[in-house]
Parts: C-alpha cells; structure tokens; sequence
C-alpha cells in the first residue's frame, strides 16, 4: 500500500525557517518524481514544487522561489522541503504529491497525497 | 500559466440527484485534465485523470468529458459520502502544475 506521511509543522515566526519531510513507503520510491502542494486555511491548492526522480530538475512557484527548497534521499525514501524567510501568507497545510508518472501507455498526475502537515507562520 | 475557472462555485443538491461540474481551461491542456475529491480534514483524492479515465477504485456513478479548454466531472446519482469539495488540475502545461478554485457539492 502507498503511503506518504509528512511532519515537520510546526508554529514559526516571520522570517524564521523550517524544514518539511515526507516518509514514503509502499512503492519504488526512487522511481517516482515528486511534489509539495500546500492548502491555505479554507483555500483551494496550490502547487509549490517539484523534484523529479534523480533530483537533477527541480522547479517551484513564483511565489516560493529563492526561498524554499526541494530535495530528496532515495536511500531513505524521502522528501524535503526547506523553508527559509517564512511569510504570513506561507501558513498552509503542506502535501507531498507523488507523480506524475507513466506506466506503459498511461500517465497519471498527482496519484497519491499524503494526510499533510500544517506550518503556521505567525508572530 | 495556464489558468483553470470552475463553475459553479457551490452547487447544493439531494442524495440521488445528479451533479454535473464544469473545469474551464485559459488554454488547451489537450486531455490532460484531472479531477480530485477533498473532505475536510483529508488529503485530496484522484479520481479522474486523462479527462475521463477513472483512478483505481473509483465508483462508476463519476465520470469525466472533455477535451481542449472544456470539462465536465458528473456524479451520476449522489450518494452521502460524494458531498465534498472537487478540483479539477492540469498537467499539460507546467512548470506550474495548476488547479481550479474548487466546486463546493453540498447537501440541499
């Protein structure tokens, strides 16, 4: 069975930093591109960044680039995503994403989601 | 970036009933057109990608069709659990992977 679980929320001031991790088990996991996408309180989703499986691409959203950072440890089927010079406007549940992927003929986007960790940026 | 508009914003009906939601894209995403279920407290779920192939697992009563700038998610017959909230999310065209704002189904 896929799973995803996240930790690494937590209350942190503006400016401040932290760091988000993603275990994941179940599946290949060093085969698989993946992403964070967070949700603010009562908002609707919002992707925030990709790595693909390798880590040799990476992008992010105009509104995280230059201060946060995805990366990955294949070895330990994770992700992470450190997050520097924090904003009111970063308080949001994070999700870490898998995909998307093909298998054979068929590509799939975001295929699983895991519960989300909530980062609270305030003073 | 590829913009993605839902209507309607809520639509409020009956177990039993149908509910027909629509995903309009600023630009061609060809068929590359998913659709998600979220409750509260939850992650969001797949349920359709490609436009209109359902994910694993998923209930025969949801269906998906379109194509271009133009999609359509119907649940077919209602039932309690299907109240929920539904993003449709492009991958044609990214970096960014975008979503709609979400159409809120609730209970009449």
């Amino acid at each position: 069975e896929v799973q995803l679980v996240e930790s690494g929320g937590d209350l942190v001031k503006p400016g401040g930093s932290l760091r988000l991790s993603c275990a994941a088990s179940g599946f290949t996991f060093s085969a698989y591109s993946m992403n964070w996408v967070r949700q603010a309180p009562g908002k609707g989703l919002e992707w925030v960044s990709y790595i693909s499986s390798g880590s040799s691409i990476k992008h992010y959203a105009d509104s995280v680039k230059g201060r946060f950072s995805i990366f990955r440890d294949n070895a330990k089927n994770s992700l992470y995503l450190e997050m520097n010079s924090l904003r009111d406007e970063d308080t949001a549940v994070y999700y870490c994403a898998r995909g998307p992927h093909c298998s054979g003929n068929t590509c799939y986007p975001f295929d699983y989601w895991g519960q989300g960790t909530l980062v609270t940026v305030s003073s | 970036e590829i913009v993605l508009t839902q209507s309607p914003a809520t639509l409020s009906l009956s177990p039993g009933e149908r509910a027909t939601l629509s995903c309009r894209a600023s630009q061609s995403v060809s068929n590359y057109l998913a659709w998600y279920q979220q409750k509260p407290g939850q992650a969001p779920r797949l349920l359709i990608y490609d436009a209109s192939n359902r994910a694993t697992g998923i209930p025969a009563r949801f269906s998906g069709s379109g194509s271009g700038t133009e999609f359509t998610l119907t649940i077919s017959n209602l039932e309690p659990e299907d109240f929920a909230i539904y993003y449709c999310h492009q991958r044609h065209t990214w970096p960014p992977f975008t979503f709609g704002p979400g159409t809120k189904v609730d209970i009449k």
